[in-house]
């Protein structure tokens, strides 16, 4: 069984574009988080939220949005698409000291 | 000045042989310390926490510096299987709130035969 699972794995779409990815947790945790690593290598965080409170990163242009039907998902939206959010996608939840990350949605927008 | 910041390497050790990481943090209120390790193209995993007294496990051992804000990193007897990126992990009160995690760049390690 797989603790946090994101969909797709791979995403590619053209600029401009509005996509949706998923994430699923079955852990029981009650945060959730979606992480962005870019082509660098650098993973930082986007968003955090719990059904009391959503903690947006000031970094984060506001065409990503996340949405959460419930608390074991976090889905991301992202509207108009541009070259620059090209990166890899890691959905995460946790509960106290444990944490644990998706395997990620690789996107590429062309 | 970065939030966390580590040396990217990469770091081209003989196998058996011990490898030294560190990095620092610029947020003193931090609460929480960790080191991930990253595969290429997998999602991070936690390799251990790390604490001011030091902890160990199995061939890694850890320790915090909270006057310094320093964390470091020591992997004995290194194995083929330790080539990865190792990302030194800071949670807490930084852009994510209370709970979200800030990373470093990573430093990344390649074993060889």
């Amino acid at each position: 069984d797989t603790a946090v699972s994101q969909t797709p794995k791979y995403l590619v779409t053209q600029m401009g574009n509005d996509k949706s990815i998923k994430c699923e947790q079955n852990l029981g945790h009650d945060t959730m988080y979606w992480y962005k690593q870019d082509s660098k290598k650098f993973l930082k965080i986007m968003f955090s939220y719990n059904n009391k409170e959503l903690i947006i990163n000031e970094t984060v242009p506001n065409r990503f949005s996340p949405k959460s039907p419930d608390k074991a998902h976090l889905n991301l939206h992202i509207n108009s698409l541009e070259l620059g959010d090209s990166a890899v996608y890691f959905c995460a939840s946790s509960l106290g000291r444990g944490y644990t990350f998706g395997s990620g949605t690789r996107l590429t927008v062309v | 000045r970065k939030e966390v910041e580590q040396d990217p390497g990469p770091f081209n050790v003989p196998e058996g042989a011990t490898v030294a990481f560190n990095c620092t943090y610029s947020n003193s209120a931090s609460q929480s310390f960790f080191w991930y390790r990253q595969d290429c193209r997998k999602e991070p995993k936690l390799l251990m926490s790390v604490y001011s007294s030091g902890n160990e496990d199995g061939r890694f051992t850890a320790q915090l510096n909270r006057a310094s804000q320093y964390i470091s990193l020591l992997i004995r007897d290194s194995k083929l299987s330790d080539s990865a990126t190792y990302l030194c992990v800071v949670r807490g009160y930084s852009g994510g709130g209370a709970d979200g995690l800030t990373f470093g760049k990573g430093t990344h390690l390649i074993i060889q035969p």
